[in-house]
């Protein structure tokens, strides 16, 4: 069974870059689309982006600007930057692998990421 | 940008029916955009209900089922459970590598 991990600072301060893993155990990383969503608090899902296990991603238009994947198939994991980041931000982050036909059936538990000085 | 619509809250009563809906704010939803239904309840990392307009995950009750309906993708909800009380979000691929969540449905069984 598939399994999706999130790491990384809980707290970021403005203006500063967010940065997560994603660590998939239970399977390879190769082969598939792996995506980043995120929840601010009182709102719905947003897609962020996603990265292919070649380095090929693609981004949320109104967040490219600041949005950076990498993927590290040696170490089964990839990654999320995200830069200028504001208190819009905040939110809880989660990794999900997308498989046939777009469907993001295998996620990770999520961490939350607050943006405060 | 096209925005992926749904309404923001829905009520059925237990062993009821409900249909959500996912449209677009120009243009209509078709089995082109591939989309999928997602449940999520409070605490919980969201789930696939289904996925390619009317394919059912695995496990998922067939109580669940998705469709086209006019020019929006449907969720319909039969014999709805109190458990079923959750947000759910619909999905739409874009095209280029992008998809779109919808602002999701709280839906309440009551």
């Amino acid at each position: 069974q598939v399994q999706l991990q999130e790491s990384g600072p809980g707290l970021v301060k403005p203006s500063e870059t967010l940065s997560l893993t994603c660590s998939v155990s239970g399977g390879s990383i190769n082969g598939y689309y792996w995506s980043w969503i995120r929840r601010p608090a009182g709102k719905g899902l947003e897609w962020i982006g996603r990265i292919y296990t070649t380095g090929s991603t693609d981004y949320n238009p109104s967040l490219k600007s600041r949005v950076t994947m990498s993927v590290d198939t040696s170490k089964n994991q990839f990654s999320l930057k995200l830069s200028s980041v504001t208190a819009a931000d905040t939110a809880v982050y989660y990794c999900a692998r997308e498989g046939y036909a777009y469907d993001l059936g295998y996620w990770g538990q999520g961490t939350l990421v607050t943006v405060s000085s | 940008q096209t925005v992926v619509t749904q309404e923001p809250s829905f009520s059925v009563s237990p062993g009821g029916t409900v249909t959500l809906t996912c449209g677009l704010s120009s243009g209509s939803v078709s089995t082109s955009y591939y989309p999928s239904w997602y449940q999520q309840t409070p605490g919980q990392t969201p789930r696939t209900l289904i996925y390619s307009t009317n394919t059912r995950s695995s496990g998922v009750p067939d109580r669940f089922s998705g469709s086209i309906l006019g020019n929006k993708a449907a969720l319909t909800i039969t014999a709805a459970q109190a458990d079923d009380e959750s947000d759910y979000y619909c999905v739409l691929y874009m095209g280029s590598g992008i998809s779109v969540f919808g602002g999701g449905t709280k839906l309440t069984v009551l």
